[in-house]
C-alpha cells in the first residue's frame, strides 16, 4: 500500500505565500501529481512532477525530492479564489494514482 | 469544449434500491476509472477500464459494477446501496496508463441513500 501524508489544514492572508507539504512513502514511483479542489466540485490538475526539482506555473510552483520522498506545492499571491483542498497524489506504478486525503487552504482578506 | 460529463450530478436512491450513474468523455481517452470519494477523504479508486479491458480494485466490493460500452461512455453500476455508499462519485480519463498521463476528473455525482 501507500502512504500519504499533508497537513490537514492551513489558513494564509490574501497575496500572502502558502506552501503544502507532502510526504509519501511507495512502493515504486512513476510521477507525482497535484490537484485543486473546491467544495463539492473535481479535482482540477495543477502540476505533474517526475524529476527532483522546482516546476513553475504562474502563481503556483511544485517542487519533488525523489530521495526524500517530499515534494510542495507552493501558492503565491494568494488570492481568495484559491480557497479549496489541494490533493497530492502519487502515481506508483503505469497507472494508479494514490491520493493524500488534502489540504484545505482558507484564505483571508 | 472536450470535456467529461457525469450524470446526474446529484442522485437519490433508497437503501437496497438499484442505482446507475453516468460518464460520458469526449477526450478520446482510453482510460476511464471510477473513484468514491466520502468528505474530507481522499478519492477511492475502485475499478478503471483501459480500453475494454476491467481491472477491478481488489478491496472494491460486489456490489459495484461497472460497464463501458464505448469508448465515450462508462457506468456505475451499484446493486444494492447501503447507507454506507453515500458519496460523491468521480469519473475520470487519461489518454494512457504512463506516468506522465494526467488524469482529468468530471464534475462528481453525489449520491445520497435514505
Amino acid at each position: 500500500g501507500q502512504n500519504i501524508d499533508q497537513p490537514t489544514e492551513m489558513t494564509a492572508t490574501e497575496g500572502a505565500i502558502v506552501q503544502i507539504n507532502c510526504t509519501y512513502q511507495t512502493s515504486g514511483f512513476n510521477g507525482l501529481f497535484w490537484y485543486q479542489q473546491h467544495a463539492g466540485e473535481a479535482p482540477t490538475f495543477l502540476s505533474y512532477n517526475v524529476l527532483d526539482g522546482l516546476e513553475e506555473k504562474g502563481r503556483f510552483s511544485s517542487f519533488l525530492s525523489r530521495s526524500k520522498g517530499y515534494s510542495y506545492l507552493l501558492l503565491k499571491e494568494l488570492q481568495m479564489k484559491d480557497s479549496a483542498s489541494y490533493l497530492c497524489a502519487v502515481r506508483d506504478g503505469d497507472y494508479k494514482l494514490s491520493f493524500g486525503a488534502g489540504t484545505t487552504v482558507t484564505v483571508r482578506a | 469544449d472536450a470535456m467529461v460529463i457525469q450524470n446526474p450530478r446529484y442522485q437519490v436512491t433508497q437503501f437496497g434500491k438499484p442505482v446507475t450513474l453516468s460518464c460520458s468523455q469526449t477526450l478520446n481517452h482510453n482510460v476511464m476509472y471510477w473513484y468514491q470519494q466520502k468528505s474530507s477523504q481522499a478519492p477511492k479508486l475502485l475499478f478503471h477500464y483501459y480500453d475494454k479491458d476491467f481491472n477491478n480494485e481488489a478491496d472494491t466490493p460486489d456490489n459495484f459494477q461497472s460497464r463501458r460500452p464505448n469508448t465515450s461512455f462508462c457506468f456505475l453500476d451499484i446493486r444494492s446501496p447501503g447507507l454506507g455508499d453515500a458519496a460523491m462519485y468521480l469519473c475520470a480519463t487519461s489518454r494512457d496508463r504512463t506516468g506522465a498521463d494526467t488524469q482529468y476528473f468530471g464534475p462528481g455525482t453525489r449520491l445520497t441513500v435514505l
